[in-house]
């Protein structure tokens, strides 16, 4: 299994405080990824990373930023969690493009919006 | 834009028996095509993908798909099913973006096994 580990994997807060999920990875791969789960939407993606201070949106990256400062960590920040942020968080990485490599997923993170 | 729809949203198939998993998407160009497997509680593995080349593609675990562009589809298929089968799985069609591969992820199927 690849090095990939979340932090926590089980979250309860109340809307409007602030939340960061932490993705730690151990394979050196350049590309990192975060993407929500929902019923009924598959994944979706909120924001990706190409390295080390390069980051951009993806499809659903409203009230999300992210932070890579070094490689082996992408940290995914609610600034003000609401309650339709509840969801399910998975981490993902790849060691480049998608076409040619594959793009290995964390155990996920849980997360509860009071 | 790219889409996917996995119209059958749950499966229930006896231990033993062949499985299809359908998939079609929406694409204007030549797709890059993926399933994933979720077991429960844990993140997404890759089972299989297609890029081009030979449209029967063999993936991990006996599984294997077959893209037909006539039809758009990516369907899934296991000749024998496995009680260890049981999970969610998701086709997805990706795409290449300028600084990433983008993948757009259908809703999902969920598979039951009977033993």
């Amino acid at each position: 299994d690849a090095g990939i580990t979340q932090s926590p994997r089980h979250k309860v807060t109340e809307t409007g405080t602030p939340v960061t999920l932490r993705c730690h990875q151990t394979e050196n791969h350049r590309y990192m990824y975060w993407y929500r789960q929902d019923p009924g939407h598959g994944l979706r993606l909120i924001h990706y990373s190409y390295g080390v201070k390069d980051t951009d949106k993806g499809e659903v990256s409203d009230g999300y930023s992210v932070s890579r400062s070094k490689t082996e960590d992408f940290l995914l920040t609610l600034e003000s969690a609401t309650s339709s942020q509840t969801s399910v968080y998975f981490c993902a990485i790849s060691s480049g493009r998608l076409t040619t490599d594959t793009q290995y997923f964390g155990p996920g993170t849980r997360l509860t919006v009071l | 834009a790219q889409s996917v729809t996995q119209p059958d949203i749950h499966i229930t198939v006896s231990e033993g028996a062949s499985l299809e998993l359908r998939c079609n998407y929406s694409y204007g160009a030549t797709p890059y095509l993926f399933w994933y497997v979720q077991s429960p509680g844990q993140g997404l593995q890759l089972l299989l993908k297609y890029f081009s080349g030979d449209t029967l593609v063999q993936g991990i675990k006996g599984f294997e798909a077959e893209f037909k562009r006539s039809q758009s589809s990516f369907n899934l298929r296991k000749p024998s099913v496995h009680w260890s089968d049981a999970a969610e799985y998701f086709c997805a069609v990706g795409a290449m973006e300028t600084s990433y591969d983008k993948v757009i992820f259908g809703p999902g199927t969920s598979l039951s096994v009977i033993p």
